[in-house]
Order: C-alpha cells, then sequence, then structure tokens
C-alpha cells in the first residue's frame, strides 16, 4: 500500500523565483492539505484540496496557489519566493473527512524541503 | 482563532512513564490529534480523541477534555527510540478540514 508521496525531496531556489511542489496521496484517499512547517515550529496550514476544488485555506497570501487532478493529486505552487518561504513543506491525504464532517485522520509525505537564498 | 499550547521541551528515563500536556482555545472542536515526528521527519499520526476520555492504543494513550480545553499524550516504557517531537493539532471550528499545530514538544530520553 504506497503511502503519501511528495517531490522532489530538496529543492534551492532564488528570492522572486516561482516552484512547484508535487504530492501523491496515500492510496484511496481523495483529500489532499498542504502545510508549511518552519524549523522549530508546527506545521501552519496553507490549504485543502477535494474534488479538484480548494476546499479550505490559512492564512498564506495568494502567492501560495494550488491544484488537485483527477486522480488526485495536487500541487502547491508559491510564486515571488521571499526569503521567509524556506520551510518544510508537507502534503497530508486523508479521506472523505470534508464530505462526511468526522475528523479524517491525516496521513503525511516525507515533504519537501525549500531552501529560498 | 485557534491557540495551542505545549511545553517546548521535556526529558525522560528510559523505561519510565511521560505525559506531555496541550491545552487549546478554539472557536470550535471537531477533533485532537496527536502526532510523532522525528527529526527530518514528516508527522507520522498515533492517536486522535473526539469525545472526553481516554483512548489506549498500546504503549500510547491519549486523554481529552473539552469542557478544559486539555489533552495529554502518555507514553510508558519509554524507549530511546520515542526521543522526538510530539504535535499536538485540533481539527475543526469552521473549518472542519483544518488542523491547527501546536509547536511540538521535544521529548529527549535519557538511559
Amino acid at each position: 500500500d504506497a503511502g503519501v508521496t511528495q517531490s522532489p525531496t530538496h529543492l534551492i531556489k532564488t528570492r522572486g523565483q516561482q516552484v512547484t511542489l508535487r504530492c501523491s496521496p496515500k492510496s484511496g484517499h481523495d483529500t489532499v492539505s498542504w502545510y508549511q512547517q518552519a524549523l522549530g515550529q508546527g506545521p501552519q496550514f496553507i490549504f485543502q484540496y477535494y474534488e479538484e476544488e480548494e476546499r479550505q485555506r490559512g492564512n498564506f497570501p495568494d502567492r501560495f496557489s494550488g491544484h488537485q487532478f483527477p486522480n488526485y493529486s495536487s500541487e502547491l505552487n508559491v510564486n515571488a519566493l521571499l526569503l521567509g518561504d524556506s520551510a518544510l513543506y508537507l502534503c497530508a491525504s486523508s479521506l472523505g473527512g470534508w464530505v462526511s464532517g468526522r475528523p479524517d485522520t491525516q496521513y503525511f509525505g516525507p515533504g519537501t524541503r525549500l531552501t529560498v537564498l | 482563532g485557534q491557540n495551542i499550547d505545549q511545553p517546548t521541551e521535556m526529558t525522560a528515563t528510559e523505561g519510565a512513564i511521560v505525559q506531555i500536556n496541550c491545552t487549546y482555545q478554539t472557536s470550535g472542536f471537531n477533533g485532537l490529534f496527536w502526532y510523532q515526528q522525528h527529526a527530518g521527519e514528516a508527522p507520522t499520526f498515533l492517536s486522535y480523541n473526539v469525545l472526553d476520555g481516554l483512548e489506549e492504543k498500546g504503549r500510547f494513550s491519549s486523554f481529552l477534555s473539552r469542557s478544559k480545553g486539555y489533552s495529554y499524550l502518555l507514553l510508558k516504557e519509554l524507549q530511546m527510540k520515542d526521543s522526538a517531537s510530539y504535535l499536538c493539532a485540533v481539527r475543526g471550528g469552521t473549518n472542519a478540514g483544518k488542523s491547527t499545530f501546536g509547536d511540538g514538544t521535544t521529548l529527549t530520553v535519557k538511559p
């Protein structure tokens, strides 16, 4: 049973550039959430996708955007990178929590370590 | 908004029991989750509580009191591999799918 996968593992960019991170959910899951985790802090919720639509959004600027594909995989795009965007970006997948209203258990991928120079 | 508080660091001895507390203030509540995160790795799910009381899963137990906005994670028979950060996360409020995480408690298990 394949777990959540993310690519790339590590990425180095310079200020002003754009980046795309990718996530494939755990087999059978239909909901993908993205989190940003700075060093020494807990993950911060960016947004959640279900049925190819953004359903929830945290307090992140419009520079952060995403997409979910028909096969439930997802991309996170960040434009005009800032030094402060350096962090571990985590993707978490779950099943149908949005629909059921029950707290769905989220399973995290290994993350993408983004460094902005 | 939501606010999650947990101690920054804790130290315990191999074989002992440790309790990691988490207090939260939320505009709504739809579940509380505990995750373990080893350095440089992704969080892994440990347990969740929706109703008041104790949930036991092997060496790990989690307790919830919704009226007090309080939870704890209890780790028994500590092992060296339990050295990690433990994250408390609250789900819900107006956004049922959104999880708000605390900054984690770094547990160091010593021989």
